[in-house]
């Protein structure tokens, strides 16, 4: 099955710096790439996903690339702000059997923006 | 709309009690998942239901059984509770419709400690 590895586990970043997470997994018929952010004690939330037949993608301040050659696809989120501090974990998904994604989580990475 | 809700919110249980966690979602949504998040492990995929009438395992099953009682409601039983079930349970939905991407909304969780 599919395995996602990500880094780092936790990142500290000065406000108004960038941060980069990164994912990489194991199924190369995996097309679907979701991010989600999980604030403390909340549900966890799309913030973007990539498809792929995509390279990049932007939303404001948060873009996710993809290299499907090494299987690998990272969220960068520029001029951070306190309300970015969370955790966040990137997903991957294959071919739908059902048409439904069944997709496999990383293990997160805990995001504090230092004021 | 309510989106995907959960009952109930914190449960505490002793080892070999049983309980039924409920789900419910008022988005028309096809397919809906039972995940598990421990501490560094991320989200883990307990069962899912692509359809209804149809169930399937995922990544952690032992231990668990699911009812995918109609179109809105799946719903996750513990026959004799473990501690090692103690965890933080959330359930999701998406579209679940054919092809790749399909977002997954959460639910806001429920916390289950098993003594």
């Amino acid at each position: 099955g599919e395995n996602v590895e990500q880094h780092p586990s936790t990142l500290s970043v000065q406000e108004g710096d960038s941060a980069v997470i990164k994912c990489t997994y194991s199924d190369s018929a995996s097309n679907y790439f979701p991010w989600y952010k999980q604030e403390l004690g909340k549900r966890p939330q799309l913030i973007i996903d990539i498809r792929s037949n995509v390279g990049e993608k932007k939303d404001q301040r948060i873009a996710v690339t993809l290299n499907k050659t090494a299987k690998h696809f990272s969220l960068h989120i520029t001029e951070t702000q306190p309300e970015d501090s969370a955790v966040y974990f990137c997903a991957a998904s294959p071919q739908p059997s059902f048409g439904n994604e069944k997709l496999t989580f990383g293990t997160g990475t805990r995001l504090t923006i230092i004021p | 709309n309510a989106g995907v809700t959960q009952t109930p919110k914190f449960q505490v249980l002793k080892t070999g009690q049983s309980m039924t966690l409920q789900c419910a979602q008022d988005m028309n949504h096809n397919s809906m998942y039972w995940y598990r998040q421990d501490p560094g492990m991320g989200l883990r995929l307990i069962y899912y239901s692509a359809s209804e009438g149809t169930t399937d395992k995922g990544e952690v099953p032992n231990g668990y059984n699911v009812s995918r009682l109609n179109k809105r409601e799946f719903s996750l039983r513990l026959e004799s509770a473990a501690p090692s079930q103690t965890s933080v349970y959330f359930c999701a939905s998406s579209p679940g419709l054919a092809g790749a991407g399909d977002t997954q909304y959460f639910g806001p969780g429920t916390r289950l400690t098993v003594l």
